[in-house]
């Protein structure tokens, strides 16, 4: 029972593409969230958007932006991909009031190289 | 912005012990604590959270404390079983209606048969 799709579980890119990372949820939440996870960073939140159109930046948005042009769909876009971006990179989608905190996507593992 | 520090970054127990993770956070405001566990290659899965109007919470062996005063909260597992390790995250949600999530760098707990 999916419910928050990722679209590329492995993506390798090189230096200076363009990389957009795609994100479904089918649990009709307003909430959606991009973070990055790194070996003793933890999770580092790069926006997050609480309603179509809406996105707001997080602790890390530098070299980043979003999309949400429908309320099921949040994509993260890698203006160009740098390797300082290689990372896994999870998308959560919540409901307002964390009735019952995030459902994660199983991820994209990104190298850039 | 709110900031979660987590420890220990590591922990190894021998199974039937108990474990303790602990984590301050720096916004007096933060309303909702939830802790996530994170199997090796899977995605993370909330297993327990606290609000800040309530002091302890218990779910079977795994229970979380809060001290608003002191701004840190625990998790705490009992009785610990190989299947208990993985990779444990807190956060933290500042104030207001995005819904967002601040986690801590994350603690790898190892139980040992």
């Amino acid at each position: 029972d999916v419910k928050v799709t990722q679209s590329s579980r492995y993506l390798v890119k090189r230096t200076g593409e363009k990389v957009f990372l795609e994100c479904v949820q089918d649990m009709d939440h307003e909430n959606m969230f991009w973070y990055r996870q790194d070996p003793g960073l933890g999770l580092r939140l790069i926006y997050f958007s609480y309603d179509v159109k809406m996105k707001e930046k997080g602790d890390i948005p530098e070299g980043y932006s979003v999309s949400r042009e429908k309320k099921e769909r949040f994509s993260l876009i890698l203006e160009s991909a740098s390797t300082n971006q290689t990372s896994m990179y999870l998308c959560a989608s919540s409901t307002p009031g964390q009735r019952y905190g995030y459902t994660f996507g199983s991820g994209t593992r990104l190298t850039v190289v | 912005g709110e900031n979660v520090e987590q420890h220990p970054s590591t922990l190894s127990v021998q199974e039937g012990d108990s474990a303790v993770i602990k984590c301050t956070y720096s916004d007096s405001a933060s309303n909702y604590f939830p802790w996530y566990k994170q199997e090796l290659g899977k995605r993370p899965q909330l297993i327990i959270d606290i609000r800040s109007n309530v002091g302890e919470k218990k779910d079977q062996r795994i229970a979380v404390t809060l001290n608003k005063t002191a701004k840190h909260f625990s998790l705490h597992i009992t009785e610990t079983q190989p299947e208990d390790s993985a990779v444990y995250f807190c956060a933290a949600s500042p104030p207001g209606n995005t819904g967002k999530l601040i986690f801590g760098q994350g603690t790898t707990l190892q139980v040992k048969p």
